[in-house]
């Protein structure tokens, strides 16, 4: 099941902060956040693991809220360089198993000057 | 080193053509990935190869035929393929399979069939 990501586009000013938010109807091993510009490859950004594990840059940070299925990602004192869209990428949890990634249809973040 | 290659860059062919699409990694992952992506939409799975063997075929047409030669290197073989086949060929690698590893991305291979 595909996680639902909003907003679906969100436009800034520079040093604003965003949240966007990713759930998922299906239990959760992990979380992945990836950005993504125009015409490059995705990035990872943060992963955030079933029982409080996160590992990702330091100057992201995000949220997992296992039962409720939940995440967040947090992008603090924008820069332009944090315009791209970024995607959420649910891990399902299958009984004792990971399944493979499953990734929202993004959220487009612009940063203007 | 963490970067995942991927050749050619660029890629045009005719649906009664055969190509191939390369993709290497040298961080010791035990898992790769192939991503189809339209213009505008998530990047969808199309094959997962765990400690080189394929473990994840996600109902992907015959015409798409990846191979695992080591645990460097992942291909896919192209072979009359279709317009609508056109897209962002995208691979990846993680150190484990599933999800609980995070996953790194090559550039891409933009395809285009005519």
């Amino acid at each position: 099941q595909q996680p639902v990501q909003s907003p679906q586009a969100v436009i800034l000013r520079e040093g604003e902060d965003a949240v966007i938010n990713c759930s998922s109807s299906k239990a959760l091993y992990s979380v992945h956040w990836y950005r993504q510009k125009h015409g490059e490859a995705p990035v990872f950004l943060m992963i955030l693991l079933k029982g409080g594990e996160q590992k990702g840059h330091e100057k992201i940070s995000a949220s997992f809220n296992e039962k409720k299925q939940q995440s967040s990602l947090y992008l603090t004192a924008s820069q332009l360089s944090y315009s791209g869209t970024y995607f959420c990428g649910s891990g399902p949890y299958y009984g004792g198993s990971q399944g493979n990634l499953i990734f929202g249809k993004g959220t487009k973040l612009s940063v203007k000057p | 080193d963490t970067e995942v290659t991927q050749t050619p860059k660029h890629l045009v062919m005719g649906m009664t053509n055969k190509k191939s699409l390369k993709c290497e990694q040298h961080m010791g992952h035990r898992a790769m990935y192939w991503y189809k992506q339209k213009a505008k939409k998530p990047p969808e799975l199309m094959f997962v190869y765990s400690y080189e063997k394929l473990s994840i075929n996600e109902s992907v047409p015959s015409r798409f035929s990846p191979e695992c030669p080591n645990s460097s290197l992942l291909n896919l073989h192209l072979h009359a393929l279709q317009p609508e086949d056109s897209a962002l060929y995208l691979c990846a690698s993680s150190q484990d399979p599933g999800a609980g590893s995070e996953q790194f991305f090559g550039p891409g291979t933009r395809l285009t069939v005519l």
